[in-house]
């Protein structure tokens, strides 16, 4: 199975703040990634899809990029509501796997 | 609009089956690309991709759940169902469903979630 890597796994920041996630894979999967927020009590939300394409609804300040082993989410001026963990996940091979999370709270 | 929700027993016994259905509204799991799936998220952990069924009735799953795990649908009902055998307390979770994204193995339109406890 492939495994999916993120770092940091906690960050505080403030609104206003640039914010970049990591995640790595642990094999080429080209860029079959995708990124979800999720809240507490809450089901995850797709951000991004194929590492740089915002999903319909999500706001411009989320970004993707990144292909191969590499990629990142970065959220240009964080807002109140990003608050959240976010995910990232391969969907080049089965099974799909999901990277631990990462962890944005308020500093 | 594309709606999900699962339903089932919220606490069941260890060595139990497990057996949820996922009733879903807004699309039709005949069309081609269409595909609806479950994953299960342990409190506090990473979500877990569990098994997919698509529009052929192809069905995949995932390999280290793969004997214990049943996906089948109902398109006249629009149901998917799940089943997973001999529960263990370490299954203990929210199991999601969840409509696949067209053109990918990402789930774009989730169901609210299903906690189960397993406990005897």
């Amino acid at each position: 199975a492939i495994r999916m890597t993120q770092s940091p796994s906690s960050l505080s920041a403030s609104t206003g703040d640039r914010v970049t996630i990591t995640c790595r894979a642990s094999q080429d999967i080209g860029s079959y990634v995708g990124w979800f927020q999720q809240k507490p009590g809450k089901a995850p939300k797709l951000l991004v899809y194929a590492a740089n394409t915002l999903q319909s609804g999500v706001p411009s300040r989320f970004s993707g990029s990144g292909s191969g082993t590499d990629f990142t989410l970065t959220l240009s001026s964080l807002q109140s509501e990003d608050f959240a963990t976010y995910y990232c996940q391969q969907y080049h091979s089965y099974p799909l796997t999901f990277g631990p999370g990462t962890t944005v709270d308020i500093k | 609009q594309i709606t999900l929700k699962e339903s089932g027993p919220t606490l069941v016994k260890p060595t139990q089956t497990l057996a949820l259905t996922c009733n879903f509204s807004g699309f039709s799991l005949n069309s081609y690309g269409v595909g609806v799936g479950w994953a299960r998220q342990p409190p506090g952990k990473a979500p877990e991709w569990l098994a997919f069924i698509y529009w052929d009735d192809e069905k995949r799953y995932s390999p280290s759940l793969q004997t214990r795990l049943t996906i089948t649908r109902d398109t006249s009902k629009n149901q998917v169902h799940l089943t997973m055998t001999n529960m263990d307390p370490v299954d203990s979770a929210t199991y999601f469903c969840a409509h696949r994204l067209r053109g990918a193995d990402l789930f774009d339109f989730w169901g609210q979630g299903l906690l189960v406890l397993v406990s005897s």
